[in-house]
């Protein structure tokens, strides 16, 4: 199993440009979760899918920020335009669509907005 | 988002000591408490977890401890080893797991050898 995989891994832009962060969940999980992860606010949910629906958006900090899914196994998540307060580790995950399961996250996409 | 306070921030142990890392939280429709472990420059992984129906959990050296009414949960590491040294996430989720995680701000836990 290739786990959750995300692109890119990591990502140099200026404020202004539009950033579009990828991730491929593993094969057969329902839910699909977007983190962001900083120094000063720790790890954040910003938007969770099921099914390719998107169920709670209340953690996308502003407008500048969208999330899609497509289909189940393509997530993107966008950023037009990015700020420097932007820069941080965006993580996706996924989990089987059963409880109590575990969150399986991917490796990270690390956004360095100049 | 409910908030989860963890604590200490940072933590030294020597080998073969117990490492406990505490939290707290607020929201009662929690229902599932996972611990993440996240070595530098990877994505946080399930070390283990607990549901609010049982007071201990136990997976090898690794041991949670829940207490409902207290709203509190705490990890445990017997015979800490240098292997173990990373950050560690308390978190917790409604909906039989099923909700995005709320998670702690993280303990970063160094074992001396």
């Amino acid at each position: 199993d290739a786990g959750v995989i995300q692109s890119p891994r990591h990502e140099v832009t200026e404020m202004g440009q539009e950033v579009t962060l990828r991730c491929k969940p593993i094969s057969g999980h329902n839910s699909l979760f977007w983190y962001r992860q900083t120094m000063m606010r720790g790890l954040e949910l910003l938007i969770y899918f099921n099914n390719n629906v998107p169920i709670d958006d209340s953690g996308m900090p502003e407008d500048r920020f969208s999330a899609k899914m497509p289909n189940a196994s393509f997530s993107t998540l966008k950023i037009q335009p990015s700020e420097p307060r932007d820069s941080a580790v965006y993580f996706c995950a996924s989990r089987p669509d059963t409880s109590y399961n575990e969150q399986f996250f991917g490796p990270g996409t690390r956004l360095t907005v100049l | 988002q409910q908030q989860v306070k963890q604590s200490p921030q940072s933590l030294i142990v020597q080998k073969g000591g117990i490492s406990i890392i505490n939290c707290a939280y607020e929201n009662t429709a929690f229902d599932y408490f996972p611990w993440y472990q996240q070595f530098p420059g990877k994505g946080p992984a399930l070390l283990i977890a607990i549901r609010p129906d049982v007071s201990e959990k136990k997976e090898g050296r690794f041991t949670i401890s829940f207490n409902k009414s207290a709203k509190q949960f705490s990890l445990h590491i017997m015979d800490s080893q240098p292997g173990d040294s990373a950050t560690y996430f308390c978190a917790a989720t409604g909906g039989g797991g099923a909700d995005g995680l709320t998670f702690g701000k993280g303990t970063h836990l160094i074992i001396q050898p």
